[in-house]
């Protein structure tokens, strides 16, 4: 069945980077978008960007430019999300997610309809 | 920047209840618009996509309307298992924004 699977929980200090995979399964991996949201204790849903796994090309909110990298390996179907100097606010769930489309060339994006489990991120000195 | 304002922020309703969430866009011709169910521990699921077309396996309670800059989330009867917080998301261009969420409580 189609599936995310992050890595485990990181525990970082602050100034530090972190750096969360995110291994896509059962189905064609450069087909679709890989997007990344962050969730911090008691707030909302956050954007914080997406990888074109056909290509790599990459968009990140402007808040998050200059600290946040997404990569990926085809031969592995894993997408990376690497985040620089953390601060406490950076301390989060984060979950990758794939986004559907019935076909991007015609405008269309369907939502993100598969999510990985989440990886806990605690910043702590 | 495409913004989402979201309204209420939080809802008390009971079992059987039909309720409407508003999800409204800072700029026009919004298409490309989601809606999540989010549960403490649990990922995000996908309800709604296209404003209006409601995910594979989701109840048909649920239903989506709106275009332009004000959609709407509407829960026909509420069921034990749909208190949760509910989120929009738009895809039309980057930033992919969520709305701030609308915590929905048993009354």
């Amino acid at each position: 069945q189609v599936q995310l699977v992050q890595s485990g929980a990181e525990v970082k200090k602050p100034g530090a980077s972190v750096k969360v995979s995110c291994k896509a399964s059962g189905y064609t991996f450069t087909r679709y978008y890989i997007h990344w949201v962050r969730q911090a204790p008691g707030q909302g849903l956050e954007w914080m960007g997406m990888i074109n796994p056909s290509g790599g090309s990459t968009r990140y909110p402007q808040k998050l430019q200059g600290r946040l990298t997404m990569t990926m390996n085809t031969s592995t179907t894993t997408v990376y999300m690497d985040l620089s100097s953390l601060n406490s606010e950076d301390a989060a769930v984060y979950y990758c997610a794939r986004e559907w489309s019935r076909g991007y060339s015609d405008g269309y994006h369907d939502g993100l309809d598969v999510w990985g489990h989440g990886t806990m991120v605690t910043v702590s000195s | 920047d495409i913004q989402l304002t979201q309204s209420p922020s939080f809802l008390s309703a009971s079992v059987g209840d039909r309720v409407t969430i508003t999800c409204r866009a800072s700029q026009g011709n919004t298409k490309n618009l989601a809606w999540y169910q989010k549960k403490p521990g649990k990922a995000p699921e996908l309800v709604i996509y296209a404003a209006s077309t409601l995910q594979r396996g989701v109840p048909s309670r649920f239903s989506g309307s709106g275009s332009g800059t004000e959609f709407t989330l509407t829960i026909s009867s509420l069921q034990p298992e749909d208190f949760a917080t509910y989120y929009c998301q738009h895809l039309d261009s980057y930033p992919c924004t969520f709305g701030q969420g609308t915590k929905l409580e048993i009354k």
